[in-house]
């Protein structure tokens, strides 16, 4: 199946830099990739849809200019973890549509990043 | 207003043992529903959905939309099926929204 990589594994940084996430989509090309955050033993709130070659779109609530999102190509998406606090900790996962018809649904996800702020 | 509940968020069973787990979801529209898995150390992946009509290692799960429910059910657990199961929900457009998660154990 379609695979999907996210660089770093795992994070951790001071209070007040910047950290950026990679998400590759390693075999097929991804022109829609989505970035979800999980807290602990809670679900997947999805953050924003990034769109190869436009603006992301980001979901309610979500701060733009806190998490920049840039899909610069058909296979990498990042997000930008900006001023990062420590209540920005957390686990970051990535996913991309399949290569697969339009309407199949499947969403292929990477393995995750968590990043703590100290 | 996409919404998905899972109401139990641990379930334990013995091997052999039926397991069902809920989902009840909220759309106003035509929904797709699946049933995404994370076993230990490993990433979510799709289990089923309900567009398939199939069974995965022996799940199911039947989309009822008079009860909005899409509930996942196995008649004999095994071992190798503990792992966090997440009910999903999109509109079509690949936003999925996710349920809080049923973490399984089974027992042997």
């Amino acid at each position: 199946g379609a695979v999907v990589s996210q660089h770093p594994s795992r994070v951790i940084c001071k209070s007040g830099t910047s950290v950026k996430i990679e998400c590759r989509s390693l075999d097929f090309q991804a022109t829609t990739m989505f970035w979800y955050r999980q807290f602990p033993k809670q679900s997947l709130m999805l953050m924003a849809t990034s769109n190869e070659g436009s603006k992301a779109t980001y979901e309610q609530g979500v701060e733009k200019d806190k998490f920049l999102i840039n899909h610069a190509s058909l296979t990498l998406s990042t997000l930008t973890v900006t001023s990062a606090h420590p209540e920005d900790s957390s686990f970051y996962i990535c996913s991309a549509k399949g290569p697969g018809p339009r309407d199949t649904g499947e969403l292929f996800f990477g393995e995750g990043s968590r990043l703590t702020v100290l | 207003a996409q919404r998905v509940t899972q109401p139990e968020k641990l379930l334990s069973v013995f091997k052999g043992a039926p397991v069902e787990l809920k989902c009840n979801y909220s759309y106003s529209g035509s929904p797709e529903l699946f049933w995404y898995v994370q076993y230990s150390r490993q990433r979510l992946q799709l289990l089923l959905r309900h567009i398939s009509r199939e069974s995965i290692k022996g799940f199911t799960a039947d989309l009822n939309k008079g009860e909005t429910s899409f509930h996942l059910k196995k008649p004999f657990a095994q071992e190798e099926d503990s792992a966090m199961y997440y009910c999903a929900l999109t509109g079509g457009n690949n936003r999925l929204a996710f349920g809080k998660g049923n973490q399984v154990v089974v027992i042997p």
